[in-house]
Protein backbone atom coordinates (compact mmCIF):
# COMPACT_ATOMS: atom_id res chain seq x y z
CA UNK A 1 0.00 0.00 0.00
CA UNK A 2 0.92 3.48 -0.48
CA UNK A 3 2.26 5.50 2.56
CA UNK A 4 3.31 8.99 2.52
CA UNK A 5 5.42 10.02 5.84
CA UNK A 6 6.10 13.57 6.95
CA UNK A 7 8.55 13.21 9.85
CA UNK A 8 8.39 17.30 10.83
CA UNK A 9 5.21 18.49 12.63
CA UNK A 10 6.92 21.65 13.13
CA UNK A 11 9.84 23.66 11.18
CA UNK A 12 9.89 26.73 12.44
CA UNK A 13 12.17 29.40 9.70
CA UNK A 14 13.59 32.84 9.70
CA UNK A 15 12.26 35.05 6.91
CA UNK A 16 14.03 35.55 3.76
CA UNK A 17 15.86 32.03 4.45
CA UNK A 18 15.13 29.29 2.38
CA UNK A 19 13.40 25.79 4.06
CA UNK A 20 13.34 22.01 3.56
CA UNK A 21 10.24 20.07 4.40
CA UNK A 22 10.75 16.01 3.98
CA UNK A 23 8.60 13.71 2.72
CA UNK A 24 9.06 10.16 1.67
CA UNK A 25 7.16 7.94 0.88
CA UNK A 26 5.97 4.32 -0.38
CA UNK A 27 4.45 2.62 -2.93
CA UNK A 28 5.64 -0.57 -5.85
CA UNK A 29 4.28 1.18 -8.53
CA UNK A 30 6.35 2.68 -11.51
CA UNK A 31 4.10 5.33 -12.30
CA UNK A 32 3.07 7.96 -9.55
CA UNK A 33 2.74 11.41 -9.02
CA UNK A 34 3.86 13.47 -5.78
CA UNK A 35 2.17 16.89 -4.93
CA UNK A 36 2.38 19.60 -2.14
CA UNK A 37 -0.10 21.63 -0.92
CA UNK A 38 -0.13 24.06 1.33
CA UNK A 39 -3.32 24.28 3.70
CA UNK A 40 -3.36 28.29 5.82
CA UNK A 41 -5.82 28.66 8.72
CA UNK A 42 -8.48 29.67 6.14
CA UNK A 43 -8.38 25.66 5.34
CA UNK A 44 -8.30 25.28 1.38
CA UNK A 45 -5.71 22.99 0.11
CA UNK A 46 -3.78 25.22 -2.46
CA UNK A 47 -1.26 23.04 -4.86
CA UNK A 48 2.09 24.36 -4.78
CA UNK A 49 3.89 22.07 -6.87
CA UNK A 50 4.03 18.80 -9.17
CA UNK A 51 6.96 16.11 -9.74
CA UNK A 52 5.82 12.45 -11.91
CA UNK A 53 7.99 9.85 -11.55
CA UNK A 54 9.48 9.36 -14.96
CA UNK A 55 10.28 13.23 -14.37
CA UNK A 56 13.78 13.55 -15.20
CA UNK A 57 14.07 17.35 -13.92
CA UNK A 58 13.03 18.57 -10.21
CA UNK A 59 10.16 20.78 -10.44
CA UNK A 60 9.92 23.87 -9.58
CA UNK A 61 7.60 26.64 -9.58
CA UNK A 62 8.51 30.11 -8.44
CA UNK A 63 10.16 29.59 -5.09
CA UNK A 64 9.06 26.16 -4.81
CA UNK A 65 11.07 23.13 -5.63
CA UNK A 66 11.00 19.80 -5.36
CA UNK A 67 14.01 17.47 -4.57
CA UNK A 68 13.08 14.67 -6.24
CA UNK A 69 15.26 11.52 -5.44
CA UNK A 70 13.55 8.51 -6.77
CA UNK A 71 16.30 6.05 -5.11
CA UNK A 72 15.74 7.07 -1.50
CA UNK A 73 11.84 7.45 -2.55
CA UNK A 74 11.93 11.06 -1.16
CA UNK A 75 10.08 14.23 -2.71
CA UNK A 76 10.83 17.60 -0.65
CA UNK A 77 9.93 20.65 -0.82
CA UNK A 78 12.56 23.39 -0.91
CA UNK A 79 11.03 27.14 -0.30
CA UNK A 80 13.09 29.43 -0.91
CA UNK A 81 13.34 32.94 0.53
CA UNK A 82 10.63 32.82 3.36
CA UNK A 83 7.59 34.93 3.36
CA UNK A 84 5.35 35.67 6.35
CA UNK A 85 2.87 34.50 4.15
CA UNK A 86 4.71 31.16 3.90
CA UNK A 87 3.37 29.93 7.61
CA UNK A 88 1.11 27.68 7.02
CA UNK A 89 0.47 23.45 6.65
CA UNK A 90 2.20 21.77 4.55
CA UNK A 91 0.90 18.44 3.29
CA UNK A 92 2.76 16.19 1.24
CA UNK A 93 0.95 13.88 -1.28
CA UNK A 94 1.02 10.72 -3.54
CA UNK A 95 -1.00 9.77 -6.72
CA UNK A 96 -0.64 5.86 -7.20
CA UNK A 97 -0.90 6.50 -11.34
CA UNK A 98 -0.27 9.24 -13.69
CA UNK A 99 -3.70 10.24 -15.10
CA UNK A 100 -5.91 12.39 -13.56
CA UNK A 101 -8.15 9.77 -11.96
CA UNK A 102 -5.96 8.97 -8.91
CA UNK A 103 -6.70 9.53 -5.45
CA UNK A 104 -4.28 11.51 -3.46
CA UNK A 105 -3.13 10.06 -0.21
CA UNK A 106 -1.47 12.66 2.18
CA UNK A 107 0.99 12.71 4.84
CA UNK A 108 0.47 14.16 8.25
CA UNK A 109 1.85 17.44 7.69
CA UNK A 110 3.90 19.77 8.85
CA UNK A 111 3.12 23.36 10.14
CA UNK A 112 5.66 26.07 8.50
CA UNK A 113 6.29 28.96 10.97
CA UNK A 114 7.81 31.84 9.69
CA UNK A 115 9.71 34.38 11.89
CA UNK A 116 10.15 38.09 11.01
CA UNK B 1 -16.42 31.34 -10.55
CA UNK B 2 -13.30 30.05 -11.60
CA UNK B 3 -12.46 27.75 -8.43
CA UNK B 4 -13.96 24.63 -6.71
CA UNK B 5 -16.83 25.94 -4.83
CA UNK B 6 -18.84 24.44 -1.50
CA UNK B 7 -21.45 25.17 0.32
CA UNK B 8 -22.31 25.27 3.78
CA UNK B 9 -18.68 26.22 4.46
CA UNK B 10 -19.85 25.33 8.06
CA UNK B 11 -22.56 22.65 9.61
CA UNK B 12 -23.59 21.73 13.23
CA UNK B 13 -25.77 19.37 13.21
CA UNK B 14 -26.91 17.42 16.28
CA UNK B 15 -26.60 13.54 16.36
CA UNK B 16 -28.75 11.83 14.73
CA UNK B 17 -29.92 14.39 11.70
CA UNK B 18 -29.15 13.94 7.76
CA UNK B 19 -26.75 16.58 6.15
CA UNK B 20 -25.90 17.45 2.84
CA UNK B 21 -22.40 19.27 1.40
CA UNK B 22 -22.58 20.43 -1.90
CA UNK B 23 -19.12 20.84 -4.30
CA UNK B 24 -19.66 22.44 -7.53
CA UNK B 25 -16.08 21.55 -9.46
CA UNK B 26 -13.79 23.54 -11.97
CA UNK B 27 -16.02 23.85 -15.10
CA UNK B 28 -15.11 21.15 -17.07
CA UNK B 29 -13.00 18.80 -15.04
CA UNK B 30 -14.26 15.60 -15.43
CA UNK B 31 -12.81 13.98 -12.27
CA UNK B 32 -13.98 14.63 -8.95
CA UNK B 33 -13.44 13.67 -5.35
CA UNK B 34 -14.44 13.72 -1.39
CA UNK B 35 -11.82 13.62 0.77
CA UNK B 36 -12.28 14.15 5.19
CA UNK B 37 -9.91 15.82 6.82
CA UNK B 38 -9.93 15.14 11.10
CA UNK B 39 -8.25 17.91 12.94
CA UNK B 40 -4.86 17.83 12.64
CA UNK B 41 -4.42 15.43 10.35
CA UNK B 42 -3.96 15.22 6.17
CA UNK B 43 -7.06 14.88 4.64
CA UNK B 44 -8.44 11.04 3.96
CA UNK B 45 -10.08 9.90 0.35
CA UNK B 46 -13.89 8.97 0.53
CA UNK B 47 -14.97 8.56 -2.84
CA UNK B 48 -14.14 9.38 -6.72
CA UNK B 49 -16.20 10.56 -9.74
CA UNK B 50 -15.28 10.51 -12.99
CA UNK B 51 -18.44 12.52 -14.52
CA UNK B 52 -20.89 11.11 -13.46
CA UNK B 53 -20.05 7.77 -12.32
CA UNK B 54 -18.94 6.90 -9.14
CA UNK B 55 -15.86 4.59 -9.69
CA UNK B 56 -14.33 4.45 -6.60
CA UNK B 57 -16.04 4.61 -2.56
CA UNK B 58 -13.74 2.67 -1.13
CA UNK B 59 -12.87 5.18 1.23
CA UNK B 60 -16.37 6.07 2.67
CA UNK B 61 -16.65 5.31 6.49
CA UNK B 62 -20.15 3.23 6.73
CA UNK B 63 -23.28 2.85 4.07
CA UNK B 64 -24.41 6.20 5.99
CA UNK B 65 -21.95 8.18 3.68
CA UNK B 66 -23.71 8.47 0.27
CA UNK B 67 -22.03 10.86 -2.32
CA UNK B 68 -23.71 11.44 -6.19
CA UNK B 69 -22.69 13.37 -9.03
CA UNK B 70 -26.16 13.03 -11.25
CA UNK B 71 -25.07 15.05 -13.76
CA UNK B 72 -21.14 14.77 -13.96
CA UNK B 73 -20.95 18.10 -12.39
CA UNK B 74 -22.39 19.36 -9.49
CA UNK B 75 -22.15 16.54 -6.84
CA UNK B 76 -23.33 16.02 -3.15
CA UNK B 77 -22.14 14.41 -0.25
CA UNK B 78 -24.53 12.90 1.86
CA UNK B 79 -24.29 11.77 6.15
CA UNK B 80 -27.43 10.12 7.23
CA UNK B 81 -28.01 9.62 10.82
CA UNK B 82 -24.57 11.82 11.58
CA UNK B 83 -22.17 10.64 14.44
CA UNK B 84 -19.70 13.07 16.57
CA UNK B 85 -16.47 11.21 15.01
CA UNK B 86 -17.94 12.21 11.79
CA UNK B 87 -17.20 15.49 13.02
CA UNK B 88 -14.34 16.70 10.39
CA UNK B 89 -13.72 19.02 7.31
CA UNK B 90 -14.71 17.67 4.46
CA UNK B 91 -12.95 18.70 1.29
CA UNK B 92 -14.46 18.20 -2.80
CA UNK B 93 -11.46 18.56 -5.07
CA UNK B 94 -12.23 18.50 -9.19
CA UNK B 95 -8.75 17.49 -11.26
CA UNK B 96 -7.33 17.62 -14.90
CA UNK B 97 -4.25 16.57 -13.53
CA UNK B 98 -3.33 18.18 -10.88
CA UNK B 99 -6.09 18.15 -7.93
CA UNK B 100 -7.67 21.94 -7.10
CA UNK B 101 -9.38 21.87 -4.23
CA UNK B 102 -12.39 23.56 -2.79
CA UNK B 103 -12.18 25.90 0.86
CA UNK B 104 -14.33 22.36 2.81
CA UNK B 105 -17.27 22.32 4.84
CA UNK B 106 -16.34 21.75 8.47
CA UNK B 107 -19.20 19.80 10.36
CA UNK B 108 -19.87 19.44 13.79
CA UNK B 109 -21.91 16.62 15.49
CA UNK B 110 -23.28 17.84 18.67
Amino acid sequence: AQKITQTQPGMFVQEKEAVTLDCTYDTSDQSYGLFWYKQPSSGEMIFLIYQGSYDEQNATEGRYSLNFQKARKSANLVISASQLGDSAMYFCAMRDRLGSWGKLIFGQGTELSVKP
Amino acid sequence: GAGVSQSPRYKVAKRGQDVALRCDPISGHVSLFWYQQALGQGPEFLTYFQNEAQLDKSGLPSDRFFAERPEGSVSTLKIQRTQQEDSAVYLCASSNNEQYFGPGTRLTVT
